[in-house]
């Protein structure tokens, strides 16, 4: 079955330090991984994604995030956490023949303190 | 930039009711999608479209119906409302093609179903 796992429902980090986000995959085929941000009552904003290529993925806010395909894992990183950054992060994940449907994780949430 | 309009915001409905969640784009884009957010199960989607007068389930249809008459507007329908239909939704769409395959989510609607 297809899935996609955050093993962390909160992570806590300091303002400077740097952040990582987990997230692990389960697919057949080729996966197309993504990254969502949701600020608090807010829709959802795209982060990144991995496509092809080099596996690893500049985004949006200085957030990048490495694709590792023996680990099945794409997880998120930003070198220096800002307050700003606190937000709820989702995985997500696409088969390459699937029709637009994507496979979400459950959110993690990060709170970052000054 | 009016980018993903949902309307109305919130919505307090008992049940047996129907009402009908607005959605529309002004990015020409050719997928659409409905999903509802619930605490701890990230996104699951109800229905999407690839373009007008096409659309299909997702992962959980059941007591939803849409329909795709442009391609500027996908509206939702709840035929007769549950508490198990109280949850927050979210209207997305995004370009056609992996390599612009990035969804843009509207403010989301939350519902609650007494």
């Amino acid at each position: 079955a297809q899935s996609v796992a955050q093993p962390e429902d909160q992570v806590n980090v300091a303002e400077g330090n740097p952040l990582t986000v987990k997230c692990t995959y389960s697919v057949s085929g080729n996966p197309y991984l993504f990254w969502y941000v949701q600020y608090p009552n807010r829709g959802l904003q795209f982060l990144l994604k991995y496509i092809t290529g080099d596996n690893l993925v500049k985004g949006s806010y200085g957030f990048e995030a490495e694709f590792n395909k023996s680990q099945t894992s794409f997880h998120l990183k930003k070198p220096s956490a800002l307050v700003s950054d606190s937000a709820l992060y989702f995985c997500a994940v696409r088969r390459d023949d699937s029709n637009y449907q994507l496979i979400w994780g459950a959110g993690t949430k990060l709170i970052i303190k000054p | 930039n009016a980018g993903v309009t949902q309307t109305p915001k919130f919505q307090v409905l008992k049940t047996g009711q129907s009402m009908t969640l607005q959605c529309a784009q002004d990015m020409n884009h050719e997928y659409m999608s409905w999903y509802r957010q619930d605490p701890g199960m990230g996104l699951r989607l109800i229905h999407y479209s690839v373009g007008a007068g096409i659309t299909d389930q997702g992962e959980v249809p059941n007591g939803y119906n849409v329909s795709r008459s442009t391609t500027e507007d996908f509206p939702l329908r709840l035929l007769s409302a549950a508490p198990s239909q109280t949850s927050v939704y979210f209207c997305a769409s995004s370009g056609t093609g992996i390599f612009n395959e990035k969804l843009f989510f509207g403010s989301g609607t939350q519902l609650s179903v007494l």
